[in-house]
């Protein structure tokens, strides 16, 4: 069964504070993605990537950055959390051209 | 730039009732389209995948249609249950080459009264 876990559910950091989301995916997919939900605002692509090391700006890279060592891994950094950062994270991944599997999310606030 | 829209934002029904949640997409060269579903507070789960040499795809009570040249998409569930409820979203991936990016709908919010 396919599964994308993303490493917490529940995240509140301060103001400031260098923020790592992980996400791991175990079906082997090249492509990986990190969106942000917000009510009225639906989804927004962040990051993807496309193969180990590569990476792609989505809509809203400010503010953010990613990393993707591994092929079943992809980080989001927040360099410098800041309020209108707090939000749902979700992590996404897919075989090329193959349907997207998503993470449970991460709800980050940021205070 | 495409753009993809849910009409309506939200839709409430009896039990047991079909319905027809829609989904309509400004530029056509689209790869596929892939329908999803929210539970509160939760990840989303794929629900159809349909690519663009597709007319349809169904899974169980769940009827996913493609009309690339209109721009829509329809997706039909029969003999809606409670556990039905949720929000559904569409989103088409489009074909530029290179692109693995999906545009997203705001999303239906379906109700299923007992």
């Amino acid at each position: 069964d396919v599964k994308v876990t993303q490493s917490s559910r529940y995240l509140v950091k301060r103001t400031g504070e260098k923020v790592f989301l992980e996400c791991v995916q175990d079906m082997d997919h090249e492509n990986m993605f990190w969106y942000r939900q917000d009510p009225g605002l639906g989804l927004r692509l962040i990051y993807f990537s496309y193969d180990v090391k590569m990476k792609e700006k989505g809509d809203i890279p400010e503010g953010y950055s990613v990393s993707r060592e591994k092929k079943e891994r992809f980080s989001l950094i927040l360099e410098s959390a800041s309020t209108n950062q707090t939000s749902m994270y979700l992590c996404a991944s897919s075989a090329l051209g193959g349907r997207q599997y998503f993470g449970p999310g991460t709800r980050l606030t940021v205070t | 730039k495409q753009e993809v829209t849910q009409i309506p934002a939200a839709l409430s029904v009896p039990e047991g009732e079909n319905l027809v949640l829609n989904c309509s997409f400004t530029d056509s060269a689209i790869y596929n389209l892939q329908w999803f579903r929210q539970d509160p507070g939760k990840g989303l789960t794929s629900l159809l995948l349909i690519q663009s040499s597709q007319r349809e795809q169904t899974s169980g009570r769940l009827n996913a249609s493609l009309d690339k040249s209109s721009g829509r998409s329809t997706l039909y569930i029969a003999a809606s249950q409670p556990g039905d409820s949720a929000t559904y979203l569409c989103a088409v991936r489009g074909r530029v080459q290179g692109a693995q990016k999906l545009v997203f709908g705001q999303g239906t919010r379906l109700t299923i009264n007992p």
